[in-house]
């Protein structure tokens, strides 16, 4: 089971570009990488996901270096509604593992 | 479609009684799981099911129990409430369990506070 290290908290200004880094150094070779938004009293949403490489989708980049054994979630020209905490979820498409999700990290936009 | 529905949306209950918590999937959907949310905490994984079958269970009390219906929706029931089981409990379906490469779907939660 591949365990997830994300930074607590990030700051970021309006309009800047944020990169959320999620390590793990135990990935299987059968594990996705998903990131999930969530609000305050609100389930997760989907963000994106990933294999290796590149994924880039309307709404955010993720970049998998070939060791894989980390991503990082990038998110262009962040404005105050991006303000969430954003969880990395690393599981395999085989196997019966638990779904476990790391603590996030709590993003703050400032004006 | 129809997101993941979660009813009831808020309740109060006091120690020692039990309270059901019900999780409609998306339509297709055949996986439920089940996290609970404290204060401060992140996502911690109740169970999963899958075509009404337990797959996975995590680290709760025997309190906490689950199961799924041949429709795919899930009941999860928490008996002789306790302070420390308030928390926001959420669902989520997917197409299929055990899959990475599956997306979760949430639902909005149950907001659960024990006085």
């Amino acid at each position: 089971l591949a365990k997830t290290t994300q930074p607590i908290s990030m700051d970021s200004y309006e309009g800047q570009e944020v990169n959320i880094t999620c390590s793990h150094n135990n990935i299987a070779t059968n594990d996705y990488i998903t990131w999930y938004q969530q609000f305050p009293s609100q389930g997760p949403r989907f963000i994106i996901q990933g294999y290796k490489t590149k994924v880039t989708n309307e709404v955010a980049s993720l970049f998998i270096p070939a060791d894989r054994k980390s991503s990082t979630l990038s998110l262009p020209r962040v404005s105050l509604s991006d303000t969430a905490v954003y969880y990395c979820l690393v599981r395999s498409n085989f196997g019966n593992e638990k779904l476990t999700f790391g603590t996030g990290t709590r993003l703050t936009i400032i004006p | 479609k129809a997101g993941v529905t979660q009813t009831p949306r808020y309740l109060i209950k006091t120690r020692g009684q039990q309270v059901t918590l019900s999780c409609s999937p998306i339509s297709g959907h055949r996986s439920v799981s089940w996290y609970q949310q404290t204060p401060g905490q992140g996502l911690q994984f109740l169970f999963e099911y899958f075509s009404e079958t337990q797959r996975n269970k995590g680290n709760f009390p025997g309190r906490f129990s689950g199961r799924q219906f041949s429709n795919s929706r899930s009941e999860m029931n928490v008996s002789t409430l306790e302070l420390g089981d308030s928390a926001l409990y959420l669902c989520a379906s997917s197409l299929l369990a055990s899959s990475g490469a599956n997306v979760l779907t949430f639902g909005a939660g149950s907001r659960l506070t024990v006085l």
